[in-house]
């Protein structure tokens, strides 16, 4: 099963509107990672966050860690219709130096963003 | 910039075809990954290499091979294509340092007929 579960599946808004996605694991992690896809496009990387780290910013994202709950949150505010993307957590599992980086997704979170 | 590519966007093939996928990286990692895409699935790992000549399955690698003779080169096999094997094939790679993020390539889209 996947390692991390977005929640809501889908989310519309307008413009200028907040939009926050939230994510969900289940094992011990060495960090985990938001992705962007355009439709039918490969996916980009947006921000990754450490195991240790709390909080982290990149332009209008902001993500969050709670280890504890095992859970992690991305908003993004001022939202533009160009934010309009499939949003994935990948995490990467604390397996000390052999995990080759390797990622597990979730199944993503649909965000339309209306002009 | 990461340029990852691959060999092409869409892919039509029938069944009990061979079926070479590429990727190509240009970074100089050292790990490189095929994944697939299914709508309600998500992505799942296929197989991964992280250094010339070595793989190791990923969580479906079944009905499928893959290669890497060179450095900046990974392909996916599908050695007997079959109708369940269309899907959306992601190719990815990241360096064995820092962050670990992955760079996507922007994927095939294959129809087995």
């Amino acid at each position: 099963s996947q390692q991390g579960e977005e929640d809501p599946q889908a989310l519309s808004i307008q413009e200028g509107e907040n939009a926050t996605m939230n994510c969900s694991y289940k094992t011990s992690i060495n960090n985990l990672q938001w992705y962007r896809q355009n439709s039918g496009r490969g996916l980009v990387h947006l921000i990754l966050i450490r195991s240790n780290e709390r909080e982290k910013h990149s332009g209008r994202l902001r993500v969050t860690l709670d280890t504890s709950k095992k859970s992690s949150s991305l908003l993004i505010t001022a939202s533009r219709a160009a934010d309009t993307a499939s949003y994935f957590c990948a995490t990467v599992k604390n397996a000390g130096g052999t995990s080759y980086g390797k990622l597990t997704f979730g199944q993503g979170t649909i965000l339309t963003v209306h002009p | 910039d990461v340029k990852v590519t691959q060999s092409s966007r869409y892919l039509v093939k029938r069944t009990g075809e061979k079926v070479f996928l590429e990727c190509v990286q240009d970074m100089d990692h050292e790990n490189m990954f095929w994944y697939r895409q299914d709508p309600g699935l998500g992505l799942r790992l296929i197989y991964f290499s992280y250094d010339v000549k070595m793989k190791e399955k990923g969580d479906i690698p079944e009905g499928y091979s893959v290669s890497r003779e060179k450095k900046e080169r990974f392909s996916l096999i599908l050695e007997s294509a079959s109708t369940n094997q269309t899907s959306m094939y992601l190719c990815a790679s990241s360096g064995t340092s820092g962050l670990r993020e992955q760079f996507f390539g922007p994927g095939t889209r294959l129809t087995v007929l």
